[in-house]
């Protein structure tokens, strides 16, 4: 099983500064095959990234993915106040899918 | 406009047995695989299992797998989760996720339903 590790776990920020999520996977990782998703107290995750950099229908282009191999991040360029709330990256490989841990983006 | 429903959850007690539901609608059920994705309280997220848009594939997570049984009825646009042999860990919201043809992601989500194994 293709561990997916996240980090930081928590990061504090402020409106208006940049966002990096990074995502570093046990094996190699078809970057066809990673994604992002963003996820509110209360509400379903949200599909943001898909293909290590496509952004998903409706998403702000503030987003954006990048990275190929094991490592992957997760970029917000000029944080919004909506866009505060938990991350996951997942992956899929021989038949499982796994996401990591979730990284935590609060207003500082 | 897609959405999905899930419906079933409930407090059991350990040992016992319940099925999950997942309405879908808005789009073309059996042209999707559809996947069950689980979060226990506070914590990440975890995928359960999956069922290609004809059933002839079926995967699940080792932690479940022997015990849970996915299916779908195309014909009433539904996903099911049959989950016997409940545990403690197996508590969690259980969403059901569509995955596109073209893709190894999943693109709409429920809202989720609680399942709180518990006596």
């Amino acid at each position: 099983e293709i561990v997916l590790t996240q980090s930081p776990g928590t990061l504090s920020l402020s409106p208006g500064e940049r966002a990096t999520v990074s995502c570093r996977a046990s094996q190699s990782v078809s970057s066809s095959h990673l994604a992002w998703y963003q996820q509110k107290p209360g509400q379903a995750p949200r599909l943001l990234i898909y293909d290590a950099s496509s952004r998903a229908t409706g998403i702000p282009d503030r987003f954006s993915g990048s990275g190929s191999g094991t490592d992957f991040t997760l970029t917000i360029s000029r944080l919004e106040p909506e866009d505060f709330a938990v991350y996951y990256c997942q992956q899929h490989g021989s038949a499982q899918y796994t996401f990591g841990q979730g990284t935590k983006l609060e207003i500082k | 406009e897609v959405q999905l429903g899930e419906s079933g959850g409930g407090l059991v007690q350990p040992g016992r047995s319940l099925r999950l539901s997942c309405a879908a609608s808005g789009f073309t059920f059996d042209d999707y695989a559809m996947h069950w994705v689980r979060q226990a309280p506070g914590k990440g997220l975890e995928w359960v299992s999956g069922i290609t848009w004809n059933s002839d594939t079926i995967i699940y997570a080792d932690s479940v797998k022997g015990r849970f049984t996915i299916s779908r009825d195309n014909a009433k646009n539904s996903l099911y989760l049959q989950m016997n042999s409940l545990r403690a860990e197996d508590t969690a919201f259980y969403y059901c996720a569509r995955r596109p043809r073209s893709g190894w992601y999943f693109d709409y989500w429920g809202q989720g339903t609680l399942v709180t194994v518990s006596s």
